[in-house]
Parts: C-alpha cells; sequence; structure tokens
C-alpha cells in the first residue's frame, strides 16, 4: 500500500524558534492535510492543500503541495507553548469511488518547545 | 452540538474478553471510519461505512467487527481482545464536500492484558 515517511520524528526547540517538518510519498496524492494532536485528543485539522504547487497559510503555520504531488512540508514560525503536540501529515486521492474517505497518514511528528 | 462522540474513553480488558467501542456523530455524515494510533505507525484504518447498512475493511480490520444500522452510530466490536490490540482508537466522519477532511472523535485508549 501507499507509504507516509514523516520526519522529523521529533524536536525539542525553544520557544520563538521557527519549525519544519515534512511528508515525503512514494506514490502522488490530490490532497495533502496536516493536523495536529494536542494530548489526550483527536488529531484537528491545521491545513488542507489541494493542488500541486499551492502554499498556503494559516496565523503562524504554512503548508505547501509538493510540484510532484509526493511531498507537502509545513512550517510554524515563532514557536510558542501551545504548539506542543504531534503533527500528522496525511495525503488522500480525490474523494470519489473507492478512495472516498481514505486519508494515508504519516508517522508523525511528537513536537516539544521549551519556555 | 458535539460532533463525533466516543465512550468510553479508557478501557482496561483482559485477553480473550470482548467490549464494544461506541462513536456516535450529529452531523449528519454519511460517512464513518475507526482508526487505529499506535507509537511510530500514524493512524491506521481498521474499518469504515459510506452509510447505513453498509460497511468495509480498511487496512488492519483483523480482530475487529463493525456494523452500522443507523447514520448516527458505528460501533466498533473485539470480539475476543488481544495485547495487539492494545491502541487508541478514533472514530473519524466525513461530510461530503469533495475532499476527503475527516473529522476525529478525542478517542478511546484500550489496554489489553
Amino acid at each position: 500500500g501507499q507509504q507516509l515517511n514523516q520526519s522529523p520524528q521529533s524536536m525539542f526547540i525553544q520557544e520563538g524558534e521557527d519549525v519544519s517538518m515534512n511528508c515525503t510519498s512514494s506514490s502522488i496524492f490530490n490532497t495533502w492535510l496536516w493536523y495536529k494532536q494536542d494530548p489526550g485528543e483527536g488529531p484537528v485539522l491545521l491545513i488542507a492543500l489541494y493542488k500541486a504547487g499551492e502554499l498556503t497559510s494559516n496565523g503562524r503555520l504554512t503548508a505547501q503541495f509538493g510540484i510532484t504531488r509526493k511531498d507537502s512540508f509545513l512550517n510554524i514560525s515563532a514557536s510558542i507553548p501551545s504548539d506542543v503536540g504531534i503533527y500528522f501529515c496525511a495525503g488522500s486521492l480525490r474523494a470519489g469511488g473507492t478512495s472516498y474517505g481514505k486519508l494515508t497518514f504519516g508517522q508523525g511528528t511528537i513536537l516539544t518547545v521549551h519556555p | 452540538n458535539a460532533g463525533v462522540t466516543q465512550t468510553p474513553k479508557f478501557q482496561v480488558l483482559k485477553t480473550g474478553q470482548s467490549m464494544t467501542l461506541q462513536c456516535a456523530q450529529d452531523m449528519n455524515h454519511e460517512y464513518m471510519s475507526w482508526y487505529r494510533q499506535d507509537p511510530g505507525m500514524g493512524l491506521r484504518l481498521i474499518h469504515y461505512s459510506v452509510g447505513a447498512g453498509i460497511t468495509d475493511q480498511g487496512e488492519v480490520p483483523n480482530g475487529y467487527n463493525v456494523s452500522r444500522s443507523t447514520t448516527e452510530d458505528f460501533p466498533l466490536r473485539l470480539l475476543s481482545a488481544a495485547p495487539s490490540q492494545t491502541s487508541v482508537y478514533f472514530c473519524a466522519t466525513l461530510g461530503y464536500s469533495g475532499a476527503n477532511v475527516l473529522t476525529f472523535g478525542a478517542g478511546s485508549r484500550l489496554t489489553v492484558l
């Protein structure tokens, strides 16, 4: 099946630093999603990307859909303590037919922010 | 508006016991699914349903049963729990929007001794 490789697996940073994480796939996707999971909670959508080359921001977060459609990255600028959590990338094909609802997830990046 | 509600939040079972994880949604979403989360492996799809009366297997369905008698509910059953089923389970729904953007519940942490 499809595989997503997410890196790094974990990051320990100081408050105020910028963060960058990425995901690569062995096959193409039509949609890339970035989720954040707080401790004891379910993943919450941060950013959705629908077009190759698309660059989208959400506050301090910026994500890009790679031109090859096989990769995506997420940047967090000026990190704060509440950025702590697990960040997941997820890829999917178009929401139709047998691809309906199906996401492939990366392994997650555990982010720790020291005040 | 509660969204996706999962119960119980925590459960400890002995090997061989059975139990049901409940998932209820009030968003009238047709699509519901169950994922399990294990360290270093991301989230993996167990079973899914595209509407009442319709279910299908995901990536890791063995040891789990599901049914979908109503739009609102999608329970996940473990008939004979095994230690390998120790995990955090998430229910997720999708309202049709042309894109696979899932909404997740808060999770159920299951430990099988």
